[in-house]
């Protein structure tokens, strides 16, 4: 069974740091294209970063570029996001969500298909 | 825009079909994936690669696309389908982006 278990979460002031971490089992972690999302309280869902399985390409929404690194480590089965410059905005519950290939013999796409329970942020003096 | 726009809120009543529906100028170029969200927890992958259901989820789920609007139909909605429902799909950038979200109550 697929697991991811986000922690890290808590009351930060502004311009504060932070860093989450998520961790996978149930799978071969290094196979998989992960992603952060986040979804402020009462809101609908954000994504903000993506890394790919080796670590080769790494995206973000704009709303984080800059302030907010995204890694892993395969060997431990963990995926982090490391938050800076943390703005009330960026009050959330921050998921972990893998993405699966899913190929048909025309095409594929890659949903995320699994997400962990949330690990919650609040940016608040 | 790569913007994906959902109907805030339906209703049905218990047993009837609903279908909530996803507007977005690249799901022409981009699958639509449908992802519901009960108070309280993760969201939960139900449609994924416009029609395909996960294991374990009910085939009263199903999906379907057409131009830039992507469907979810509910066949004999359940009490247990009252939920918050996203969809999901690609922007431009190839980024995830997620719809604005479609409240369903089961009367």
């Amino acid at each position: 069974e697929v697991q991811l278990v986000e922690s890290g979460g808590r009351l930060v002031r502004p311009g504060g740091s932070l860093r989450l971490s998520c961790a996978a089992s149930g799978f071969t972690f290094g196979n998989y294209n992960m992603n952060w999302v986040r979804q402020a309280p009462g809101k609908g869902l954000e994504w903000i970063s993506y890394i790919g399985s080796g670590s080769g390409t790494i995206k973000y929404a704009d709303s984080v570029k800059g302030r907010f690194t995204v890694y892993r480590d395969n060997a431990k089965n963990s995926l982090y996001l490391q938050m800076t410059s943390l703005r009330a905005e960026d009050t959330a519950l921050y998921y972990c969500a893998r993405e699966e290939t899913y190929c048909t013999s025309r095409d594929c796409s890659d949903p995320v298909d699994s997400w962990g329970q949330g690990t919650l942020v609040t940016v608040s003096s | 825009s790569s913007e994906l726009t959902q109907d805030p809120a339906v209703s049905v009543a218990l047993g009837r079909t609903v279908r909530i529906t996803c507007q977005g100028d690249n799901l022409g170029d981009f699958y639509a994936s449908w992802h519901q969200q009960k108070p309280g927890q993760a969201p939960v992958l139900v449609i994924f690669h416009k029609d395909n259901r996960p294991s374990g989820i009910p085939d009263r789920f199903s999906g379907s696309s057409s131009g830039s609007t992507a469907s979810l139909t509910i066949t004999g909605a359940q009490a247990e389908d009252e939920a918050d429902y996203y969809c999901a799909s690609r922007d431009t950038n190839g980024n995830h982006v997620f719809g604005t979200g479609t409240k369903v109550t089961v009367l």
